[in-house]
C-alpha cells in the first residue's frame, strides 16, 4: 500500500507560471512533510518542509500548503523558471519512526522558456 | 554544512564481481544513515537503515547477503553489492541524519550509478 500518493506524474509549465504538485497521505501519525528536488544524475536535495502545526510555509518562490483534515499537502512554485525543471518528490515521516521516509512517486516538472 | 558525499559517483563492473560504495558525512556526525535504490523515472526505495556500531536494518525484500552494509563510524557507511548481476544495475543513494538539522531531516548524497555488464 502506497503511503504517500503524488500527482501529477509530469507537469509542463510556462516560464513565470505557477507549478502545483499535490500529495496525499493516509497515516495520521505523520508529522513531518518534506519536499525534495532532484536533478538528473544527482541525489535529492531538501527544498522545503512543513509540520502539521501550520497550514502554510513559504520560502522564497516555494510554498507548501498543508490541509490536515484532508490529509493533503501541496508544493507551489511561483514564477516558475527553466532552472526549476527537475523531479520533485514529496515525503512523510513520523516522530516515532523518523528513520522511515515514505516518498511519493515523483513529479517531473518541465518549465518552458 | 551538512554535506554527504558518495564514492564512486559511477562504476561499471562485470557480472559476478563485488562493488563497494562509500557514503560519508563530511562535516557532521551521522547517527543514522540510509541506503536507497532508485530505478529510472521512479521514486526512491529504501533498502536499509544503518546505525553506527550496530547491524543494519533491512527493508522487506532486500537480500541482506546481497547488499552488505557496514556503518563503522559516525561519518562512514558502506554498501557492498556482492556477486553483482545486471539486475543490480541501478542508482544507489545514501542519506544521513544529523548535522544539527531539523528533527528528521535527511541529507542526501549525490548518488552512485552502478552498471553491471
Amino acid at each position: 500500500q502506497q503511503q504517500v500518493k503524488q500527482s501529477p506524474q509530469s507537469l509542463i509549465v510556462q516560464k513565470g507560471g505557477i507549478s502545483i504538485i499535490n500529495c496525499a497521505y493516509e497515516n495520521t501519525a505523520f508529522d513531518y512533510f518534506p519536499w525534495y528536488q532532484q536533478f538528473p544524475g544527482k541525489g535529492p536535495a531538501l527544498l522545503i518542509a512543513i509540520r502539521p502545526d501550520v497550514s502554510e510555509k513559504k520560502e522564497g518562490r516555494f510554498t507548501i500548503s498543508f490541509n490536515k483534515s484532508a490529509k493533503q499537502f501541496s508544493l507551489h512554485i511561483m514564477d516558475s523558471q527553466p532552472g526549476d525543471s527537475a523531479t520533485y518528490f514529496c515525503a512523510a515521516t513520523t516522530e516515532y519512526n523518523f528513520n522511515k521516509f515514505y516518498f511519493g512517486s515523483g513529479t517531473k516538472l518541465n518549465v518552458k522558456p | 554544512g551538512a554535506v554527504v558525499s558518495q564514492h564512486p559517483s559511477w562504476v561499471i563492473c562485470k557480472s559476478g564481481t563485488s562493488v563497494k560504495i562509500e557514503c560519508r558525512s563530511l562535516d557532521f556526525q551521522a547517527t543514522t544513515m540510509f541506503w536507497y535504490r532508485q530505478f529510472p523515472k521512479q521514486s526512491l526505495m529504501l533498502m536499509a537503515t544503518s546505525n553506527e556500531g550496530s547491524k543494519a536494518t533491512y527493508e522487506q525484500g532486500v537480500e541482506k547477503d546481497k547488499f552488505l552494509i557496514n556503518h563503522a563510524s559516525l561519518t562512514l557507511s558502506t554498501l557492498t553489492v556482492t556477486s553483482a548481476h545486471p539486475e543490480d544495475s541501478s542508482f544507489y543513494i545514501c542519506s544521513a541524519i544529523g548535522g544539527g538539522g531539523p528533527r528528521g531531516e535527511q541529507f542526501f548524497g549525490p548518488g552512485t550509478r552502478l552498471t553491471v555488464l
